[in-house]
């Protein structure tokens, strides 16, 4: 079946420095893959997605290249702020029959950007 | 555009009760799918309707079950309530065949 794996939390970085947050995939076929972030509180909201291999998907700063030949979609941003902090999904999705299959998720990485 | 609303936004019950939990899709969507996510975890598919049929389901037992109707809005329901169902339900919405899911804010259900 379809798995992801990300590294596990908190990750707690100061004001500016540099982000990488690890995830790789487990799926058949070629599945999408994305980021989701969870701010407190509230529900998930799409921070960036790739469709196929060596897409980059990006957005707010946040980078992340869909590897197929490591099955990684690492994210990354160069410098973070403290309203990053959340706890950030990597996720998957396959499509299949013209539609989309519920995505899966790895558990979630807490972020925490100290000023 | 309101995005994806679910109601309620929180909720308690006791075990063995049922519960109904209710999402609105984002304009011009006609796929809902459902996720529980337990507390520290990342959210689990329960299922996803499309054209008001289940099109495909997660590994959840049939206490879970659902409804889509005609406006593309969806219903949860959960039957025999157990202490383990005490999560966040969050609802989210795609179009056809993209698989980009917009989520709602989610229901808290608390089974006591």
């Amino acid at each position: 079946g379809n798995s992801v794996t990300q590294m596990e939390g908190p990750v707690t970085l100061s004001e500016e420095a540099f982000l990488t947050i690890n995830c790789t995939y487990t799926a058949t076929g070629y599945p999408s893959l994305f980021w989701y972030v969870q701010y407190p509180g509230e529900g998930l909201q799409l921070l960036l997605k790739a469709t196929k291999a060596d897409d980059k998907g990006s957005n707010k700063g946040f980078e992340a290249t869909y590897r197929k030949e490591t099955t990684s979609f690492h994210l990354e941003k160069g410098s973070v702020q403290v309203s990053d902090s959340a706890v950030y999904f990597c996720a998957l999705s396959r499509k299949s029959g013209g539609g989309a299959d519920g995505l899966t998720f790895g558990k979630g990485t807490h972020l925490i950007i100290q000023p | 555009d309101a995005g994806v609303t679910q109601s309620p936004t929180h909720l308690i019950k006791t075990r063995g009760q049922q519960v109904t939990l209710r999402c609105s899709p984002k304009s011009g969507h006609d796929t809902v799918s459902w996720y529980q996510q337990a507390l520290g975890q990342g959210p689990q598919f329960i299922f996803q309707y499309y054209e008001e049929e289940e099109r495909q389901r997660g590994n959840f037992p049939d206490r879970f079950s659902g409804h889509q109707f005609p406006n593309y809005s969806s219903e949860l329901n959960v039957n025999a309530l157990l202490l383990g169902d005490s999560a966040l339900y969050l609802c989210a919405s795609s179009l056809g065949g993209y698989n980009e899911q917009f989520f709602g804010p989610g229901t808290r259900l608390t089974v006591l």
